[in-house]
């Protein structure tokens, strides 16, 4: 069985630009979580994402946005990038809302 | 959701017990407790998890108080491959990660 696939495996952008993060949960998981995690630093909530809809999101500005399509899997889309926005962008999924996290290898947002 | 407190640091004797703590004063008592660990900029896997009975799988055994305050996360037999951050959370909905416990292994 497939596990939590994220692509790109590494993006390079400049200040200003869009950058478009894809997740693929594992099948028949219905949540999706982000996280960004810069370096040396834990890992901060972004956003949760359960049957299509947003459930809740971490304190991050609005230029942080996504969602989730019918098939579950899910895109996390940042406007604007700053270079503070660097930072390795993990997915998770699980079965239920309540249910253990199985993480994606993530993504590495380098912002020049 | 509650908060957890975990040392931020903490070294074991290849072969020996690590025992790595944590405090959730403010558990609700629907929340479970959740460990995960991350070794280097992998993303995290799922250890084990309770709600208020001690637990145990292949990987680690997870004590948790009679009063749910705090748990202790047990590796048995630590080696060099359990060098790694590892997290304590606690959440009903909403799974919000820490800086967790930086487990040191040596030889």
């Amino acid at each position: 069985e497939a596990g939590v696939t994220q692509s790109p495996t590494h993006l390079i952008k400049t200040r200003g630009q869009q950058a478009t993060l894809r997740c693929s949960p594992i099948s028949g998981h219905t949540s999706v979580y982000w996280y960004q995690q810069a370096l040396g630093l834990g890992l901060q909530f972004l956003l949760w994402y359960d049957e299509g809809e947003e459930r809740n999101r971490g304190n991050f500005p609005p230029r942080f946005s996504g969602r989730q399509f019918p098939n579950y899997s899910s895109e996390l889309n940042v406007n604007a990038l700053e270079l503070e926005d660097s930072a390795l962008y993990l997915c998770a999924s699980s079965l239920t809302a309540n249910e253990k996290l199985f993480f994606g290898s993530g993504t590495q947002l380098s912002v020049l | 959701d509650a908060k957890t407190t975990q040392p931020p640091s903490m070294d074991c004797a290849e072969g020996r017990a690590a025992n790595l703590p944590c405090n959730h004063s403010t558990i609700s008592g629907n929340e479970y407790v959740y460990w995960y660990r991350q070794i280097h900029s992998q993303g995290p896997q799922y250890i084990i998890h309770g709600l208020k009975n001690n637990e145990t799988n292949e990987m680690a055994s997870l004590i948790i108080t009679e009063d749910r305050k705090s748990s202790t996360l047990i590796l048995p037999h630590a080696t060099l491959r359990d060098t790694a951050v590892y997290y304590c959370i606690v959440s009903r909905v909403k799974v919000t990660f820490g800086t967790g416990t930086k487990l040191q292994v040596i030889p």
